[in-house]
């Protein structure tokens, strides 16, 4: 069946420390997009980046799509960045439904 | 510009009323799609609708549950005689149309059924 998987479940970092985050995914994809919700539930578009690599201040985003993996780099990371982290994809497998899949997250806790 | 709207932000039902969540997608925008998160889940994909059609309500629960995005005014879901288990976040996304696939996310509103 189609799968989408994030690794790890939970991370714990001190503030300043970096990380990688990753999602795995089963078949080709439209669409790939990070999403940061945070401690109040609001869900924040990260990157659309079905391939490639993107940046955005101290997070960057990779996509290899030939091989079915997308990672997540946070770097210096601050409280502000707890919350859990989503990867969704919409895949080619059965056409192009434009329905966002979501893997189960990552969990991140920043400590001072 | 304005991002994509939900109202209410929190909304507390009685077991049997009934739930109507909005949606006022980004400008321009002329697809919607509704996802669920039941606590400590994640978000699963509920309807995709374009102005006046439903294209996929392969995610919609199949009785008390409904969905419209009217050619005027926002998107609505309609939850009928709500229960507990209905209690939920639910989170409305836009897209300028269906071959541009980047979904924006709204800040959802949360259910609660008591």
């Amino acid at each position: 069946g189609i799968q989408v998987e994030q690794s790890p479940p939970d991370l714990i970092l001190q503030e300043g420390a970096n990380s990688t985050l990753r999602c795995n995914f089963s078949d080709s994809v439209n669409n790939l997009q990070w999403f940061h919700q945070n401690p109040w539930g609001q869900l924040i578009n990260l990157f659309y980046i079905p391939s490639g690599t993107k940046q955005n201040g101290r997070l960057s985003a990779t996509t290899v799509a030939t091989e079915r993996y997308s990672l997540l780099y946070i770097s210096s990371s601050q409280t502000t960045d707890s919350g859990v982290y989503f990867c969704a994809v919409d895949l080619i497998y059965g056409g192009a439904t434009n329905k966002l899949i979501f893997g189960t997250g990552t969990l991140l806790a920043v400590q001072p | 510009n304005a991002g994509v709207m939900q109202n209410p932000r929190h909304l507390v039902r009685r077991r049997g009323q009934e739930a109507r969540l909005r949606c006022s997608p980004m400008k321009g925008h002329s697809h919607v799609y509704w996802y669920r998160q039941l606590p400590e889940e994640g978000l699963k994909f509920m309807v995709y609708l374009q102005k006046e059609n439903i294209i996929d309500e392969s995610g919609m629960p199949k009785e008390r549950f409904s969905a419209e995005f009217p050619k005027e005014g926002p998107s609505i879901l309609r939850i009928q005689q709500v229960v507990r288990g209905d209690s939920a976040a639910y989170f409305c996304a836009s897209s300028p149309d269906r071959t541009a696939y980047e979904q924006y996310f709204g800040p959802g509103t949360r259910l609660t059924v008591t």
